[in-house]
């Protein structure tokens, strides 16, 4: 079955500090890739998305490319804030049916 | 703006009792899920429906039963509570196939005693 991978269970950086966010993949199927960004009380809302056609994501200043060959989906932002702060998870998604598939979660923390 | 609401947001329930957690989403959806939220296991499916009088069974649905009465209500029922459910548990709506969007509720928190 479809599986992610999500190894950084938490990341503390300060402000403008580079983030870097690894995820893993595996599926047998043609993947869709989101990241989701929860903040506290709130559920998970779409931060961006990436499908085999175009590689690549961009949103709120952050981006995540996708690479077949090592089937990875990592997400990236050059200078966080502390309004940045907030719980993201890698998401596979198929068009072969409703499941997503949710890694483990990377709760980020940036001080001020 | 896509809108899914929980109800309760909170509940407290006894061990052997029954639980029904309720999820209406405004957004004429066709697929609707059910998570729940542990810490160290990100969201886990439960269970999930295409539409009206469809369930499927998720990843983790032993203990726990669906009902999707009409398009725009799904709910989630726990016919025996243990403190084992404790969790939150997360309801979301999606258009079509998971390579599009899926809309989250706020979460009920849910625990068993």
């Amino acid at each position: 079955g479809d599986s992610v991978t999500q190894m950084q269970g938490q990341v503390t950086l300060s402000e403008d500090d580079f983030l870097f966010i690894n995820c893993t993949y595996s599926t047998t199927w043609y993947p869709t890739l989101f990241w989701y960004v929860q903040y506290p009380g709130e559920g998970p809302q779409l931060l961006l998305k990436v499908t085999t056609a175009n590689n690549k994501g961009i949103s709120r200043g952050f981006e995540a490319t996708y690479d077949k060959r090592t089937t990875s989906f990592h997400l990236q932002k050059a200078s966080v804030q502390e309004s940045d702060s907030a719980v993201y998870y890698c998401v596979l998604g198929h068009n072969a049916g409703a499941k997503l598939t949710f890694g483990g979660g990377t709760r980020l923390t940036v001080r001020p | 703006e896509a809108a899914v609401t929980q109800s309760p947001r909170n509940k407290v329930a006894v061990t052997g009792g029954k639980v029904t957690l309720s999820c209406n989403q405004t957004n004429n959806h066709n697929n609707m899920y059910w998570y729940r939220q542990d810490t160290g296991h990100g969201l886990r499916l439960i269970h999930y429906s295409y539409g009206a009088g469809s369930t499927e069974k998720g990843d983790i649905p032993d203990g726990y039963k669906a009902s999707r009465p009409s398009q725009e209500n799904f709910s989630l029922i726990l016919e025996l509570a243990t403190p084992s459910q404790t969790s939150v548990y997360f309801c979301a709506s999606g258009e079509r196939e998971g390579d599009t969007e899926v809309f989250f509720g706020k979460g009920t928190r849910l625990t068993v005693v």
